[in-house]
């Protein structure tokens, strides 16, 4: 199984300052199909989660603009440009790129 | 509008069955896979089980701790995925998730909570 290694776990931030969530995978996510299937999802607290991004950097629907990802390979980076408020939860990565898909542990943000 | 809609869950005694519903409208529901997921209590997410298309013939895929208990299947005239879960553990009290999937979940459920105890 592909093992996602998310750092920090937990990580207090202070509004409108930027934040960065790291993750890493035991082997390369690029799919046979020349896709790279790595997915950041946030959950609020009492929330189901939601999709941020897929694809590494492909930005969902709807997903403010102050999210992006970025990476390749086994090392990727979610990046909020200004904390705002109402992005306080906990932030997943994961991979579909083979079965079993695997989680990252969570990142849990707050607000200094 | 995209809808994923859960019905289903609650108590039940371990060694038990109990069958999740997953009620989409919004789109073609026929042209996409259709994933399950689990959250046990103040725990993270893990990934349960998946059924393709039927252009991909509805083969299925699971977590090693489902398999050959848990059974993902899908009603195309209804729109409707399902789990049934069968011999049910402890362990597997968790909320429930369903997602559309075409390339990635994008559409989650609400989720449903189903609680093994005796």
């Amino acid at each position: 199984d592909i093992v996602m290694t998310q750092t920090p776990l937990s990580l207090p931030v202070t509004l409108g300052q930027p934040a960065s969530i790291s993750c890493r995978s035991s082997q390369s996510l690029v799919h046979s199909d020349g896709n790279t299937y790595l997915n950041w999802l946030q959950q609020r607290p009492g929330q189901p989660p939601r999709l941020l991004i897929s694809k590494i950097s492909n930005r969902f629907s709807g997903v403010p603009d102050r999210f992006s990802g970025s990476g390749a390979g086994t090392d990727f980076t979610l990046k909020i440009n200004r904390v705002e408020a109402e992005d306080v939860g906990v932030y997943y990565c994961a991979q579909a790129t083979q079965f079993p898909w695997t989680f990252g542990q969570g990142t849990k943000v707050e607000i200094k | 509008e995209v809808q994923v809609v859960q019905s289903g869950g609650g108590l039940v005694q371990p060694g038990r069955s109990l069958r999740l519903s997953c009620t989409t409208s919004g789109f073609t529901f026929g042209d996409y896979a259709v994933s399950w997921f689990r959250q046990a209590p103040g725990k993270g997410l893990e990934w349960v089980g998946f059924i393709r298309s039927k252009v991909y013939g509805e083969t299925t895929e699971y977590a090693a701790s489902v398999k050959g208990r848990f059974t993902v299947s899908r009603d195309d005239s209804k729109s409707i995925a399902y789990l049934q879960m069968n011999s049910l553990k402890t362990e597997d009290t968790a909320m429930y998730y369903c997602t559309r999937y075409g390339g990635t979940f994008d559409y989650w459920g609400q989720g449903t909570l189903v609680t093994v105890s005796s």
